[in-house]
């Protein structure tokens, strides 16, 4: 079975420091991963996936990850943090065999402080 | 990227009442959808995986009775709350894959939509 853990409810930042939300993650297989981010009532929005390639992948809004295989993680980060990142971030999982479904981690909420 | 839409974005009910919920797939196809229901401060919890022209797969511990689903056509999935009660009060938010697109897993997601049963 596949499952996400992300260890921390909350992170807080000054604006202009660098943040990181950690995500680690179990699949059988090789996997499939993602980063999404929701604000109040609304839905997901995609802010980067890792398939294949380089380990080190670059999304929207500044936002990176890094995909660690061999501590199973896939931390996002961004070098200087904004008031307007302060939303829910999820981790989410995916294995690549088999039409299965995304898992998502439990969401860390981020609050940058101005 | 691929735009899910879903309607209505708030729904206020009475007990006993039933209430639908269309999620669209508006520039792309997709064979098959996710119900996720997400309650306060928690994460998303997959309710069930739509598949179109066939019936739904629900997790454990999900009615389907309650939860009815349909998935009539490649751009359409509907979950009707039968009977809703205050404990359904939720956010519930569909997810849709490009079936033409590489299968990566990613999902498209709809904003959501926040049901409130009095």
């Amino acid at each position: 079975a596949q499952s996400v853990a992300q260890p921390e409810d909350q992170v807080n930042v000054a604006e202009g420091n660098p943040l990181t939300v950690k995500c680690t993650y179990s699949v059988s297989g090789n996997p499939y991963l993602f980063w999404y981010v929701q604000y109040p009532n609304r839905g997901l929005q995609f802010l980067l996936k890792y398939i294949t390639g380089d380990n080190l992948v670059k999304g929207s809004y500044g936002f990176e990850a890094e995909f660690n295989k061999s501590q199973t993680s896939f931390h996002l980060k961004k070098p200087s943090a904004l008031v307007s990142d302060s939303a829910l971030y999820f981790c989410a999982v995916r294995d690549i065999s088999g039409n299965t479904p995304l898992v998502f981690g439990k969401g860390t909420r981020l609050s940058v402080i101005a | 990227g691929a735009v899910v839409s879903q309607h209505p974005s708030w729904v206020i009910c009475k007990s006993g009442t039933s209430v639908k919920i269309e999620c669209r797939s508006l520039d792309f196809q997709a064979t098959t959808m996710f119900w996720y229901r997400q309650f306060p401060k928690q994460s998303l919890m997959l309710m069930a995986t739509s598949n179109e022209g066939s019936k739904a797969t629900y997790e454990q511990g999900v009615e389907k009775d309650k939860f009815l689903i349909n998935h009539a056509s490649l751009t359409l999935s509907t979950l009707t709350v039968t009977s809703a009660h205050p404990e359904d009060s939720s956010f519930y938010i569909c997810s849709a894959r490009d079936w033409k697109g590489p299968n990566t897993g990613e999902l498209f997601f709809g904003e959501g939509s926040r049901l409130t049963v009095l």
